[in-house]
């Protein structure tokens, strides 16, 4: 129990594109999902929290408006990475509070952009 | 703190060897504890966890230590095997126990040789 997927594992795009990132809850129901960027052999930083039904909150610094995030149902959570540039290029990982997991989040495998 | 870094520290052991990896967390009110394991081009999977209530929690191969005074953490792996080679992560947050707001350490690359 308590899986988390993503889609896709990776993606290459053209600068100047848009960008669709989903994250899926499998066997539960998460009112609440977390966005992480990782660059490469740096740690996980927390870029928004993703609400059920209601706007995401971001961290200091992550633009909204580039990074789009909609939490429309209990079981999906997307990031949109608006206009990308070469600096977006990233490891993007979600995670999703599970109560099957002790109400611990749980991540998703991640997925990997890469903007040319 | 946040964590910024051109590359990670890296642990080597042998094989069968008890490995024991290092973090100094941020922030005094931070109340509860994780640790991660996260495989090359993988997400990060849940190791072991402990709250500011404990100094010490065992699992299955895995001994957790936390000590308050001096902000650190630390995680002992028992008989290290080739499957435990990854990066590790000590992650914090003072949200009452839920995943509120976790605030990632630098990670740890741990090569186990055969």
């Amino acid at each position: 129990g308590a899986v988390v997927s993503q889609h896709p594992s990776w993606v290459i795009c053209k600068s100047g594109t848009s960008v669709k990132i989903e994250c899926r809850s499998l066997d539960f129901q998460a009112t609440t999902m977390f966005w992480y960027r990782q660059f490469p052999k740096q740690s996980l930083m927390l870029m928004a929290t993703s609400n059920e039904g209601s706007k995401a909150t971001y961290e200091q610094g992550v633009e909204k408006d580039k990074f789009l995030i909609n939490h429309a149902s209990l079981t999906l959570s997307t990031l949109t990475v608006t206009s990308a540039h070469p600096e977006d290029s990233s490891f993007y990982i979600c995670s999703a509070i599970s109560p099957l997991a002790g109400g611990l989040g749980v991540f998703g495998p991640g997925t990997r952009l890469t903007v040319l | 703190g946040e964590s910024v870094g051109l590359h990670l520290p890296t642990l080597s052991v042998q094989e069968g060897d008890n490995s024991i990896i290092n973090c100094a967390y941020s922030n005094s009110a931070s109340d509860y504890f994780i640790w991660y394991k996260q495989e090359s081009g993988k997400g990060p999977q849940f190791i072991i966890d402990i709250r500011s209530n404990m100094d010490k929690r065992q699992g299955q191969r895995v001994t957790v230590l936390l000590n308050k005074t001096v902000k650190h953490l630390s995680l002992q792996i028992a008989a290290t095997q080739p499957g435990d080679s990854a990066v590790y992560f000590c992650a914090e947050t003072h949200s009452g126990g839920s995943q509120g707001n976790l605030i990632f350490g630098k990670g740890t690359k741990l090569s186990v040789k055969p």
